[in-house]
């Protein structure tokens, strides 16, 4: 069964400005990542951060992981139209086996 | 990282028959997963593959419908078998490096008439 759920379910926002998705999920973690789907292709992986880790940086990338709430948020700064997605989080217990969330729909408008 | 090309891309197929869809990693790989993404979902991990052994498959899935092959530690192949309209979806194959993320083939976009 799915372990993440993801708000909001679509963001549509202007260029330039900032992107927050947030995740929730149910169990214990070892981390949890962030991917982004272009047009139903495959995904690409943005971020991991550990369970023990509270906050990880990359580019125009933020991520936050508050375990006590078992929940996470994505932070897009500046946006661009080349962002336009969808963006998925994922956690991952053992066994390298991971476990999706529903996904952010975010569209940039020019 | 992991390269991983997949393959078909997409493919439109008759209600009865069935489709392989394969996948080659371009490194050595204990597990490879499968995932199922229906249009407008996320992504459900149908089973894990490993080399040498049978398939671990999710609740909800079984072999006779999703048979899974993965001969050496580079390859495998998912088959949809005796399709219906509702198996029409993406699949994608994944593995899982050191590093814990995972890398993804670019998906078979399949549509079942």
């Amino acid at each position: 069964s799915q372990q993440g759920e993801e708000d909001p379910q679509a963001l549509s926002i202007q260029e330039g400005e900032n992107a927050t998705m947030n995740c929730s999920y149910k169990t214990s973690i070892n981390n949890l990542q962030w991917y982004r789907q272009n047009s139903g292709r495959g995904l690409v992986h943005l971020i991991l951060i550990r369970s023990n880790e509270r906050e990880k940086h990359s580019g125009r990338l933020r991520v936050t992981l508050d375990t006590s709430k078992k929940s996470s948020s994505l932070l897009i700064t500046a946006s661009r139209a080349a962002d336009t997605a969808s963006y998925f989080c994922a956690t991952q217990r053992g066994a390298q086996k991971l476990v999706f969330g529903q996904g952010t729909r975010l569209t940039i408008n020019p | 990282s992991a390269v991983i090309s997949q393959k078909p891309s997409r493919d439109i197929c008759q209600r009865g028959t069935s489709l392989t869809i394969q996948c080659q990693v371009d490194s050595q790989v204990t597990m490879m997963f499968w995932y199922r993404q229906q249009p407008g979902q996320s992504l459900t991990l149908i089973a894990t593959a490993n080399q040498g052994s049978e398939a671990t498959y999710e609740s909800g899935f079984v072999i006779d419908k999703f048979p899974i092959s993965r001969p050496n530690l580079t390859f495998s192949t998912l088959t949809v078998s005796n399709m219906s309209p509702e198996d029409s979806s993406i699949y994608l194959c994944s593995v899982v490096t050191g590093g814990a993320e995972a890398f993804f083939g670019q998906g078979t976009r399949l549509t079942v008439v």
